[in-house]
């Protein structure tokens, strides 16, 4: 199973939106709604923003929004803040015996 | 609180083996499943093994599959992660999660441990 494919990187001013892409296949994001997105600063476990597409655990800043389209997951941080710079991973379920794969992650940057 | 703290990383000689542990409190171990997903350095995140509340479903990311061993202990609350024949490649920071049963995701993430591998 092949990672499912993110941009690099991802740059914004503060207060801006940005959109992070997550493009898999339909064997895994097209074919299932289990996406899920990770936020993770450097030295530091990953922590769950999003689950099932659109979904935020309680905690998580409504800044945070997810969505699908058919293979391509997205994940938009709007009013952009210094605190936002980091890594993002998407995941999704596969159906396999791999159980769930990562994305390649995207490195936002605050500028 | 959800706390999970994973031990036994270290260095090990390609070819060698480890066991790594994870003990869980603050919620009821037995009612999730569980993960063991490792980030190499510099790099991303991959799925290494899943195993279900009960045992009954084990699932390994092909680089494992047959060189790692994932068990749980429902009574003493604990994850463990036995790996063998280690290669240079399994170098990576190995982090322990709670699976939810509305999602299969990973809510809780442990602090990770450290595994390298080299002569």
């Amino acid at each position: 199973q092949s990672a499912l494919t993110q941009p690099a990187s991802v740059s914004g001013s503060p207060g801006q939106s940005i959109t992070i892409s997550c493009t898999g296949t339909s064997s895994d994001v097209g074919g299932y709604n289990y996406v899920s997105w990770y936020q993770q600063h450097p030295g530091k476990a990953p922590k769950l923003l999003i689950y099932v597409v659109t979904n935020r655990p309680s905690g998580v800043s409504d800044r945070f929004s997810g969505s699908k389209s058919g293979n391509t997951a997205s994940l938009t941080i709007s009013g952009l803040q210094a605190e936002d710079e980091a890594d993002y991973y998407c995941s999704s379920y596969t159906g396999s015996s791999t159980r769930y794969v990562f994305g390649t992650g995207t490195k936002v940057t605050v500028l | 609180e959800v706390q999970l703290v994973e031990s036994g990383g270290g260095l090990v000689q390609p070819g060698g083996s480890l066991r790594l542990s994870c003990a869980a409190s603050g919620f009821t171990f037995s009612s999730y499943n569980m993960n063991w997903v490792r980030q190499a350095p510099g790099k991303g995140l991959e799925l290494v093994s899943y195993i279900s509340s009960s045992s009954s479903t084990i699932q390994y990311a092909d680089s494992v599959k047959g060189r790692f061993t994932i068990t749980r202990d429902n009574a003493k609350n604990s994850l463990s992660l036995q790996m063998s024949s280690l290669r240079a490649e399994d170098t990576a920071v190995y982090y322990c999660g709670r699976e939810p049963p509305i999602a299969v995701a990973v809510d809780y993430w442990g602090q990770g441990t450290l595994v390298t591998v080299s002569s």
